[in-house]
């Protein structure tokens, strides 16, 4: 069965230093991944996805099949990126897998 | 455009009592979602609807029913409510349109069993 791994329940850094949030998944064939991120008292939105390439409020995350990863980065956070994260990939189904999430707080 | 809807935004229960929990998306999805959200576990998916008609056991379907009254709404009923079910309830639906696939999400129901 597909998993997804995010090995970090909480993750704090200070303001202005860079940001890792770690994922990792487990699917044999080529995976759909995304970022998802819940603000506090907001509802999940969804942040990036590895098909698209882009750069989401500073945030990167690059596909390594090799390391089957798929890392959210930035470069230098920002006491608003404080948020809940959650990592998910798509089974053949269309279903959501999802990693039990990370807490990142950033301090002043 | 309001997205996904969901009420009630809270709701706190007595073990045995039942209630449904509403869900409306406004965007034309066909696909549709129930998750609950526990501390440290992400999100586990309840039932879908991949389609108006039809629905779906997910990872955790034990005490749940849903219906899909059509295809912008999808309801979750608790019919004999437990404390295990204590949690914070999603609905999702899911965009398909260029091969999206992106899940937009309500803003959650807070349930309480005593």
């Amino acid at each position: 069965a597909q998993r997804v791994t995010q090995p970090e329940k909480l993750l704090s850094v200070f303001k202005g230093a860079p940001v890792e949030l770690k994922c990792n998944y487990s699917y044999s064939g080529s995976p759909e991944l995304f970022w998802y991120v819940q603000y506090s008292r907001q509802r999940l939105q969804l942040l990036l996805r590895h098909i698209s390439r882009e750069s989401i409020k500073g945030f990167t995350a690059d596909l390594n099949k090799g390391e089957t990863s798929f890392h959210l980065k930035k470069p230098f956070a920002q006491e608003e990126d404080s948020a809940m994260y959650y990592c998910a990939t798509m089974d053949s189904n269309y279903q959501l897998i999802w990693g039990a999430g990370t807490k990142l707080i950033i301090k002043p | 455009n309001a997205g996904v809807t969901q009420t009630p935004k809270f709701q706190v229960l007595k073990t045995g009592q039942s209630m449904t929990l509403q869900c409306a998306q406004d965007m034309n999805h066909n696909s549709m979602y129930w998750y609950r959200q526990d501390p440290g576990m992400g999100l586990r998916l309840i039932y879908y609807s991949a389609s108006e008609g039809t629905t779906d056991k997910g990872e955790v379907p034990n005490g749940y029913n849903v219906s899909r009254l059509n295809k912008r709404e999808f309801s979750l009923r608790l019919e004999s409510a437990a404390p295990s079910q204590t949690s914070v309830y999603f609905c999702a639906s899911r965009s398909t349109s260029g091969g999206n696939n992106e899940q937009f999400f309500g803003p959650g129901t807070r349930l309480t069993v005593l």
